[in-house]
Order: C-alpha cells, then structure tokens, then sequence
C-alpha cells in the first residue's frame, strides 16, 4: 500500500490563481514527519518545508501556505496567487519514528500558465 | 556551504558497460540515501547508508547494482552490466543525524544516465 498518496497527477492553472496540492500518508506511528519537495524543470529536488506529527499548526511562508490535518491523515500544500515560476513537480513524502527513511509520494505536477 | 555533489553530471553508455556514479555528501551529514527517478516509477529509494554503513538496500533492483560508502565524504553506485532500462536520473541526498525534529534530506543535482 502507498505510504503517501498525491492523486493529483498534474494541475493546471492561470497565474495568479490559487492553487492546493493534496497529499494523503499512512502511518501507524504516532512519531513522524511530513515534508515537501519542489522540483523545478532545471531537476533538483528543493526542501520547501518539514512539519512533525505534534504539530498541527498551520504554516504560512509568502505565498505558500500548509494544511496539516492529522485527523484526514493529509499535508496539503496551497500556493497562492500562483506564477510562472511556480511551475514545478511538487513531492510529499514521508519519515517515520526510528527511521530516517522517506516515503514519496508519485508527485504532482504544476503547470501555471501565463 | 557546498551542498551534495555528484559527477558525472550526464551519462551516456552501451549496454553492457560498467557504470560508476559518485557522491559526496554534506560534510557533517550522516546519512546517504541513493535514489532512482523515472517517469513510469517516480522517485524510488534503492539504498542508504548511516556512518558508512548500509542500513536498507531492499531497493536496488538486482545484482548488478552495488554501492559502496568508503569514508564519510565519498560513496559510488555501480552499475555491472548496464542495461537500456536502467536509463534514469539517479539522485544522491544526505540528511544530518536524526533529532526531535526530524531532518530533511538535502538532494544533489542528479546524474543523468542513458544506456543505448
């Protein structure tokens, strides 16, 4: 079974629109760590942000805000007033207690268009 | 600080080539994860090591895959034979020693690899 869920395989939209990426995990600890990854056309793969299990707050930095709901199991990731160069492969992954291993997510592909 | 480098870069070989990829992580990290991205798979896991040491290579596909950690600045995956479908960016990452708050692996560029 997938550790980390994106179902949304690719999204559109028009700059300056909002957009939410969705991202689902399963887990049986109650340790562990969510994390997302941006992937730009040039390749790399850039940490955007890291949040543990005990911490349900909302996150904001700029544009980019995150969702943690351990109640849905989901870490979603909204951007918003999209731009070009938003446009990128986005990755939720997944480390739990004791490991320090990731789960990835297949990812979601943003195309934001001018 | 520089981050995790890796070489070659671009790879291009024949089937049935040796292929050698190599890191280096952070100074300081203590973990080295390789990984394997392809369109049909996405990014997979194939193996990490912690102080050097393999600790899950349940994701290297086969035999012909092998990787090695020597110190705590240099790792190699090998690749012997290679073949087409092992044609794929290849990723080093490094993350420091786990604390309270988890750590984020920091990626290097990838290695692109094509086998004709």
């Amino acid at each position: 079974a997938q550790k980390v869920t994106q179902a949304q395989t690719e999204i559109s939209v028009v700059e300056k629109e909002d957009v939410t990426l969705d991202c689902v995990y399963e887990t049986r600890d109650t340790t562990y760590y969510l994390f997302w990854y941006k992937q730009p056309p040039s390749g790399e793969l850039v940490f955007l942000i890291r949040r543990n299990s005990f911490d349900e707050q909302n996150e904001i930095s700029g544009r980019y805000s995150w969702n943690f709901q351990k109640s849905t199991s989901s870490f979603n990731f909204t951007i918003t007033a999209s731009q070009v160069v938003d446009s990128a492969v986005y990755f939720c992954a997944l480390s739990e207690d004791n490991f320090n291993k990731f789960y990835f997510g297949s990812g979601t592909k943003l195309n934001v268009k001018p | 600080d520089a981050g995790v480098i890796q070489s070659p870069r671009h790879e291009v070989t024949e089937m049935g080539q040796e292929v050698t990829l190599r890191c280096k992580p952070i100074s300081g990290h203590d973990y080295l994860f390789w990984y394997r991205q392809t369109m049909m798979r996405g990014l997979e896991l194939l193996i990490y090591f912690n102080n050097n040491v393999p600790i899950d290579d349940s994701g290297m596909p086969e035999d012909r895959f092998s990787a090695k950690m020597p110190n705590a600045s240099f790792s190699t995956l090998k690749i012997q034979p290679s073949e087409p479908r092992d044609s794929a960016v290849y990723f080093c990452a490094s993350s420091p020693q786990r604390k309270s708050l988890g750590n984020e692996q920091f990626f290097g560029p990838g290695t692109r690899l094509t086998v004709l």
